[in-house]
């Protein structure tokens, strides 16, 4: 069964609205959590590594006021995505390691961000 | 700087028939682990196998198994008995070095499966 649960899978907004998207570990603590965001035919991209109760660390280029990423607890990390454009359309994909030094991350189902 | 390489960006297999799906990287450290991704169209990631950079043996879960040639920097894919739900995208994936879990991914290479 899944072991990262992301909500929602699909989500369209209107342009300049903000849209949040949440990345939850079920029945294990996350200190970090990843997310990516992937265009279509495209490879994923990360954009942010989130540390549970510190500030993200984005990856070079990603806009850190455009992309808000908190992660509060050690099962919950969330993208909020501010003032959305269409450009910002696209699909976001959370990860993350059952242990600190563990050798594969999971992934959430990831969610279809379409902004109109 | 780590890289994946994927240079297939589309692959036809007929049904039943074992297929390869190339992976080449680049990096500078000693330590390091390779990953294999399936993207079905639903979008979630799926994960397949790992080979670590010492690890002597090639990887190997079920259908999957791994080619790991360390010397000429490979990670190749393959994928015994193919299936027509092994149609998807595959992504092969790097994690860069010890003490961190940040991943790099290649470009994918969808694989179509045919009847």
């Amino acid at each position: 069964g899944a072991v990262v649960s992301q909500h929602p899978s699909w989500v369209i907004c209107k342009s300049g609205t903000s849209v949040k998207i949440e990345c939850r570990s079920l029945d294990f603590q996350a200190t970090t959590m990843f997310w990516y965001r992937q265009f279509p035919k495209q490879s994923l991209m990360l954009m942010a590594t989130s540390n549970e109760g510190s500030k993200a660390t984005y990856e070079q280029g990603v806009e850190k006021d455009k992309f808000l990423i908190n992660h509060a607890s050690l099962t919950l990390s969330t993208l909020t995505v501010t003032s959305a454009h269409p450009e910002d359309s696209s699909f976001y994909i959370c990860s993350a390691s059952l242990k600190p030094s563990g050798n594969t991350i999971y992934f959430g189902e990831g969610s279809w961000l379409t902004v109109v | 700087a780590q890289k994946i390489t994927q240079t297939q960006p589309g692959m036809f297999v007929q049904e039943k028939e074992a297929v390869t799906l190339d992976c080449t990287y680049d990096t500078s450290d000693q330590s390091y682990g390779l990953f294999w991704y399936k993207q079905p169209s639903s979008g979630e990631m799926i994960f397949l196998i790992y080979q670590g950079s010492y690890d002597e043996q090639n990887a190997t879960e079920g259908r999957y198994s791994l080619n790991f040639q360390k010397a000429r920097k490979s990670a190749n894919l393959v994928i015994s008995a193919s299936q027509l739900g092994d149609s998807a995208m595959y992504f092969c994936a790097m994690r860069e070095g010890p003490g961190t879990y940040k991943y790099i991914f290649g470009t994918g290479t969808r694989l179509k499966v045919l009847a």
